[in-house]
């Protein structure tokens, strides 16, 4: 049983388009953050969003974690080619430093020129 | 700063034969995880270590065996190898003692395949 699930699988667009990408559980994760991981290389941390209902900005991207603490999305304004790369959500079920997550499978993007 | 090194880069292995994938931190991170990555299933937790001296179990352990000797190094054992374990193997490191749900950082990975 896959905890987080995440949606598109793949997403192929041009650039200058907007994308919203998902990640859905019928669990409540006491946080739950976004890596961003490029072809031969380990993930590397977005966001870590807390608070239900909190939306945090990073330049072009805006997360979003449900009201609930069961969900989260992605949103990307105007997508260039080095936003290109497979986007991973992980969920805490504990505030600590040292709880192991649970990563959905990600979703692959392909932005293109 | 070097954060996170793993190696090998990767390695063609034999079927029943043994391997250690070595991986070491210089942040002094109290918590260590081993994850491989399959297509289609994601990352998969294998072993993890909150402190030196001590391991857990993650999602996938079997056919795996960790140490955690010091805070530094986390080796990960393969006793005898199997088709089924070639992926790309991650290792990672957290923060203990921060409040907010441990960032981890990654190393680059280890591509294995096992024939």
């Amino acid at each position: 049983t896959q905890l987080l699930e995440q949606s598109p699988q793949f997403l192929s667009i041009q650039e200058g388009e907007n994308l919203t990408v998902y990640c859905n559980s019928s669990s409540v994760f006491s946080s739950l953050q976004w890596y961003r991981q490029e072809p031969g290389e380990g993930p590397v941390l977005l966001v870590t969003v807390v608070t239900g209902g909190e939306v945090k900005k990073l330049k072009r991207l805006t997360f979003q974690f449900g009201d609930a603490r069961k969900d989260s999305s992605l949103h990307i304004t105007a997508a260039q080619p080095g936003d290109t790369g497979l986007y991973l959500c992980a969920g805490a079920f504990e505030n600590s430093g040292n709880t192991p997550l649970v990563f959905g499978k990600g979703t692959r993007l392909s932005v293109i020129a | 700063t070097a954060g996170i090194t793993q190696a090998p880069t990767s390695q063609i292995l034999a079927a029943g034969r043994s391997m250690t994938l070595r991986c070491t931190q210089d942040m002094r991170h109290n918590a260590m995880y081993w994850y491989r990555q399959d297509l289609g299933l994601g990352l998969r937790l294998i072993h993890y270590s909150n402190t030196a001296g001590t391991t857990g179990k993650g999602e996938v352990p079997d056919g795996y065996s960790v140490s955690r000797a010091n805070t530094d190094d986390f080796p990960l054992t393969l006793a005898s190898a199997v088709p089924s374990q070639t992926s790309v193997y991650f290792c990672a490191s957290s923060d203990a003692g921060r409040e907010v749900a441990n960032e981890q950082f990654f190393g680059p990975g280890t591509r294995l395949t096992v024939l």
